[in-house]
């Protein structure tokens, strides 16, 4: 795995709370993306981030990278009972690759 | 805007059946991946193929799943024979196969198989 070992992790808030998610992993990347899977879809991507930026914002979307510990993060502000899905990080294998491996994702709750 | 397309949504085998998924990516891009979805496993890599030409072919997934892409337009993903193991989700997915493109996913075949 190019990932850590954290488990499928489940997270259950109100309505209105923020969240964040972590991810670290392994082996270098310059890139992680972030994408969101709601029941019966597939997964969508949300924001992608480089290394370059270290911190990416999207509405109420907040994602890190920190290259130095290989770890990226993602922050829901003010979520709502949508917001309701499973979240997975992803990274690339390499330069000339389209290819992801995916994390195991966290499951997030979000009560009205 | 046509997304990538999946079908079946759902399908039902007994053990040792073949089934047949089928995967239309968005026009234009050039990759093609085949995910495997499971609670425990989570998404698992089975075939990624490149302008049409496999790039990689699962490791573990060889003997009984074969995807093939005919033409830029379509893939199918065989499972031959089927065994209750093989119950998940198959999620078929393309980009432009760039480092750091988005994979646009379809909405998978979720597997049952008795």
């Amino acid at each position: 795995s190019q990932w850590g070992e954290e488990n499928l992790q489940a997270l259950s808030i109100q309505e209105g709370e923020d969240v964040t998610m972590n991810c670290s992993y392994k082996t270098y990347t310059t890139v992680v993306q972030w994408y969101r899977q709601k029941s019966g879809k597939g997964p969508a991507q949300l924001i992608l981030i480089r290394s370059n930026e270290r911190e990416k914002r999207s509405g109420r979307l907040r994602a890190t990278l920190d290259t130095s510990s290989q770890s990226s993060s993602l922050s829901i502000t003010g979520t709502l009972a949508t917001d309701t899905a499973v979240y997975f990080c992803a990274k690339g294998t390499g330069a000339n690759t389209g290819k992801l491996t995916f994390g195991h994702g966290t499951i997030l709750r979000v009560h009205p | 805007d046509a997304g990538v397309t999946q079908t079946p949504r759902h399908e039902v085998a007994e053990k040792g059946q073949t089934i047949i998924l089928k995967c239309e990516p968005v026009s234009g891009h050039n990759d093609l991946f085949w995910y495997r979805q499971t609670k425990i496993q989570g998404l698992e890599l089975l075939s990624y193929f490149r302008s049409k030409s496999l790039m990689e072919d699962g490791g573990a997934f060889k003997d009984r799943f074969k995807a093939e892409m005919l033409n830029s337009s379509f893939s199918t993903l065989k499972i031959q024979p089927t065994e209750p193991k093989d119950s998940a989700v198959y999620l078929c997915a393309s980009s432009f196969g760039l480092s750091g493109n988005t994979l646009y996913f379809g909405e998978g075949s979720r597997l049952i198989v008795v």
